[in-house]
């Protein structure tokens, strides 16, 4: 149960886009359709922004897409705004009943 | 609405046991399993393990077995998670997060816990 490797940070100006990553291994990320992200501010709780891969629950900005690759799955967050800079986690089903999430990455909005 | 009360601050010795305590409301308690994740100060999020309401059957990650033990009492509606053995390591927030979505849809505020001699 190691965890996903994610980039420790990432950047990018208000109204780009930034893309993290998300990396793990076929018994894992590339094993299920079953990655999710979570955005987290400082003192918070964490937040569902997508789950199944690539899928949004109600009230998520569809400036927030995910995808996934083989081993790799990215979160994307296009025309970023202020609002957006915190912290993402990836997490994955891993069998066996278990999860494992990512090192997670800061988003600055520059 | 969904929502998931944690328990209050916890300060523990190192080597004691302490208890946690998640309770749920606003769906159906025994639809959802719940996982606990934890986050030591400026860290990750850390999976911890999970429930099934219905039975009460577990899986702990590999880092915390021996020393886990999550439970619920459908009477109440509540999850409890213990840790024990504690050292100072596990100074952290715990959180307790419904399963939904395949992910985890709904998370408490938090417990934090301080190991401290």
């Amino acid at each position: 149960q190691s965890a996903l490797t994610q980039p420790p940070s990432a950047s990018g100006s208000p109204g780009q886009s930034v893309t993290i990553s998300c990396t793990g291994t076929s018994s894992d990320v590339g094993g299920y359709n079953s990655v999710s992200w979570y955005q987290q501010y400082p003192g918070k709780a964490p937040k569902l922004m997508i789950y199944e891969v690539n899928k949004r629950p109600s009230g998520v900005p569809d400036r927030f897409f995910g995808s996934k690759s083989g081993n790799t799955a990215s979160l994307t967050v296009s025309g970023l705004q202020a609002e957006d800079e915190a912290d993402y986690y990836c997490c994955t089903y891993a069998g066996g009943n278990s999860w494992v999430f990512g090192g997670g990455t800061k988003v600055t909005v520059l | 609405q969904v929502q998931l009360v944690q328990s209050g601050a916890e300060v523990k010795k190192p080597g004691a046991s302490v208890t946690l305590s998640c309770k749920a409301s606003g769906y159906t308690f025994d639809s959802e399993y719940m996982h606990w994740v934890r986050q030591a100060p400026g860290q990750g999020l850390e999976w911890m393990g999970i429930i099934n309401p219905v039975g009460g059957s577990t899986t702990y990650a590999l880092a915390f077995q021996g020393r886990l033990t999550m439970t619920r009492d459908t009477s109440t509606n509540t999850f409890y998670v213990e840790l024990s053995s504690l050292r100072s390591e596990d100074t952290a927030v715990y959180y307790c997060a419904r399963r939904g979505f395949s992910g985890m849809d709904v998370w408490g505020r938090g417990t934090t816990v301080t190991v401290s001699s």
